[in-house]
């Protein structure tokens, strides 16, 4: 089936320091890419969608200068938490939707993103 | 988007059946119904979506009412790697956004 992969698995890292995550589809190419944080014990919450060639579309709530996504290529989309701090400590998922005949979204393993 | 309504927790215990409920009293007709799931720590993994007719696949089936107002999402024989957090979603067309719901924490005893 289709798989995302994504980059670091986790990170540490100080207040204000920006951090890039990655997603790439491995096999397929993807077009679209959702992007979620999830905090402990709560469900996943959809913070901006990527496009390839196109600006991201952000959720409501969510700062765009703060969240910066990037899908430079079909196969690869990023996001980078600019000026980090400790409330941004979180589990970050990104999603592919399905294409080339999968059915489901594919997922990337998660960032689990410490700021301190 | 039309919101889904599941259970908080289930328990079951290993090698039985387990049915995991899902009311979606206001889906549309072109609302598809998806699982997902996710273990602690890991990105969501598919389990199995349907539109009207019920689903079988090697990881579970899909049973939808009729009136496509509910679903259920049944495992055959849980085992203890199925302990996870289930999700029901309903998505609009193919590719639409995901909106996850709080989710059914399914818990599996040996």
């Amino acid at each position: 089936g289709a798989v995302v992969s994504q980059h670091p698995s986790w990170v540490i890292c100080k207040s204000g320091t920006s951090v890039k995550i990655e997603c790439r589809s491995l096999d397929f190419q993807a077009t679209t890419m959702f992007w979620y944080r999830q905090f402990p014990k709560q469900s996943l919450m959809l913070m901006a969608t990527s496009n390839e060639g196109s600006k991201a579309t952000y959720e409501q709530g969510v700062e765009k200068d703060k969240f910066l996504i990037n899908h430079a290529s079909l196969t690869l989309s990023t996001l980078t938490v600019t000026s980090a701090h400790p409330e941004d400590s979180s589990f970050y998922i990104c999603s592919a939707p399905p294409g080339g005949g999968w059915a489901g979204y594919t997922f990337g393993s998660g960032t689990r993103l410490t700021v301190v | 988007d039309a919101k889904t309504t599941q259970p908080n927790s289930m328990e079951s215990n290993e090698e039985e059946p387990v049915h995991l409920p899902c009311n979606h009293s206001t889906i549309s007709g072109t609302d598809y119904i998806h699982w997902y799931r996710q273990l602690p720590s890991q990105g969501p993994e598919y389990v199995i979506h349907g539109l009207t007719s019920n689903v079988n696949n090697r990881m579970a089936s899909l049973a939808i009412a009729e009136d496509r107002k509910s679903s259920t999402l049944i495992l055959h024989r849980a085992t203890l790697r199925d302990a996870a957090v289930y999700y029901c979603i309903l998505i609009y067309g193919q590719g639409g956004k995901l909106i996850f719901g709080q989710g059914t924490e399914l818990s599996v005893k040996p």
